[in-house]
């Protein structure tokens, strides 16, 4: 089945403590991104990636970084994550111009 | 810069009765459209999307939306709604934006309630 997974699905952690999410497709695409979901705000570009080595800031790249050493895989690391970043993660990936997202991953930071 | 616009936080609808969800975007040329629902705890899925010809297109689970470029709007329609349907609809523009990205811009969402 063609798909987005993300992992964790839920994180609770605290302030400071470096965390990872992972998301891998299975599509072949070699566009990704990642977006946030705020009540009120909708989502937002975090970060993307045209392709393997190749990423950019998105709208709110602030406190976020990504890497991009696979086609498969976009993760995204919150080296010192803060309380303003408790947040609905999506991954997406992108064929022509639809793209299809993950399940998300709701984090919460203390 | 582009923007989309979802007037209606909050509708509540009855099961069976007709549905709208309004959507108006703001963008220089003809955009890429497109309609995602995100059901309760779940992820974002693509309902239909529009990227040129025929102005009406049909998406999945009964869902149709219509593009009109001189309203700048690309309204959701269902003709009669299911319990099922009750999820929060994102309307989202995509657009080429800075270099070599594209990136979709999304309204705020239109939350769906149905009413048995």
């Amino acid at each position: 089945e063609a798909q987005v997974t993300q992992n964790p699905r839920y994180l609770i952690t605290v302030t400071g403590k470096k965390l990872t999410v992972t998301c891998s497709q299975n599509m072949n695409h070699e566009y990704m991104s990642w977006y946030r979901q705020d009540p009120g705000l909708g989502l937002r570009q975090i970060y993307y990636s045209m392709n393997v080595e190749v990423t950019d800031k998105g709208d709110v790249p602030e406190g976020y970084k990504v890497s991009r050493k696979e086609k498969r895989n976009f993760p995204l690391i919150l080296e010192s994550p803060s309380p303003n970043q408790t947040s609905l993660y999506f991954c997406a990936s992108r064929r022509t111009h639809t793209q299809y997202f993950g399940p998300g991953t709701r984090l919460t930071v203390l | 810069a582009q923007s989309v616009t979802q007037p209606d936080i909050h509708i509540t609808v009855s099961e069976g009765a007709s549905l709208e969800l309004r959507c108006n975007y703001s963008y220089g040329a003809t955009p890429y459209l497109f309609w995602y629902v995100q059901s309760p705890g779940q992820g974002l899925q693509l309902l239909l999307k529009y990227f040129s010809g025929d102005t009406l297109v049909q998406g999945i689970k009964g869902f149709e939306a219509e593009f009109k470029r001189s309203q700048s709007s690309f309204n959701l329609r269902k003709p009669s709604v299911h319990w099922s349907d009750a999820a929060e609809y994102f309307c989202a523009v995509g657009v080429n934006s800075g270099g070599s990205n594209y990136k979709l811009t999304f309204g705020k969402g239109t939350l769906l309630t149905v009413n048995p």
